[in-house]
């Protein structure tokens, strides 16, 4: 079964951080760009990073960017999101997504880890 | 930075046709994808590259796109159906999601 499992989530206080990880499985990780996506309480989803198969090329939103780090490790099946420097408008549940293709469709999407950050 | 505009909501009556739109300047040289989210659940791929449905996406569910506006039709519309739809597009090395329609069936 083709599968995503994130973890790491949980509560924060402002300006502290936390690393998330999504574990894939069911299929070839290292030939997939991954995402990945967050939706804060009772809102839209907002794409937040994503990265290249072999994590040579990484891109993120405007809000995030020399706040988060994506990397990979193809050998682990692992994709993870390091944040720091954590803000209340960071709270959100954190979705990883599997790209069909570059730049293409999510089409495979892990049960998402929820980030509060709060004093 | 690009931008994608859906309506709040849409509301439908059991076995009508249910369309939502997302605007985007000139969003038709752009391949639009979309999702269903239920409540409590991660959002599933219903359409991409325009109008391609993944396995297990019933026929009723259907995409098209062309000038600044991608629509997604549900023909015969079910109670399961009811659920915030998002499309979503590619800008300049980003990936944008509209804000979200909340389709209701009366």
């Amino acid at each position: 079964e083709v599968q995503l499992v994130e973890s790491g989530g949980g509560l924060v206080q402002p300006g502290g951080s936390l690393r998330l990880s999504c574990t894939a499985s069911g299929f070839t990780f290292s030939t997939y760009w991954m995402s990945w996506v967050r939706q804060a309480p009772g809102k839209g989803l907002e794409w937040v990073a994503n990265i290249k198969l072999d994590g040579s090329e990484k891109y993120y939103v405007d809000s995030v960017k020399g706040r988060f780090t994506i990397s990979r490790d193809n050998a682990r099946n692992s994709l993870y999101l390091q944040m720091n420097s954590l803000r209340a408008e960071d709270t959100a549940v954190y979705y990883c997504a599997r790209e069909m293709s570059p730049r293409g469709a999510f089409d495979i999407w892990g049960q998402g880890t929820m980030v509060t950050v709060s004093s | 930075s690009y931008e994608v505009t859906q309506p709040p909501s849409v509301s439908v009556s059991p076995g009508q046709t249910a369309s939502i739109t997302c605007s985007g300047d000139k969003l038709g040289d752009r391949f639009a994808s979309w999702y269903q989210q239920k409540p409590g659940q991660s959002p599933v791929l219903v359409i991409y590259q325009d109008s391609k449905r993944p396995s297990g996406i019933p026929e009723r569910i259907s995409g098209s796109n062309s000038g600044n506006t991608a629509t997604l039709t549900i023909s015969g519309t079910q109670a399961m159906d009811e659920a915030d739809y998002y499309c979503q597009a590619w800008g300049s090395g980003a990936a944008v999601f509209g804000g979200g329609t909340k389709l209701t069936v009366l």
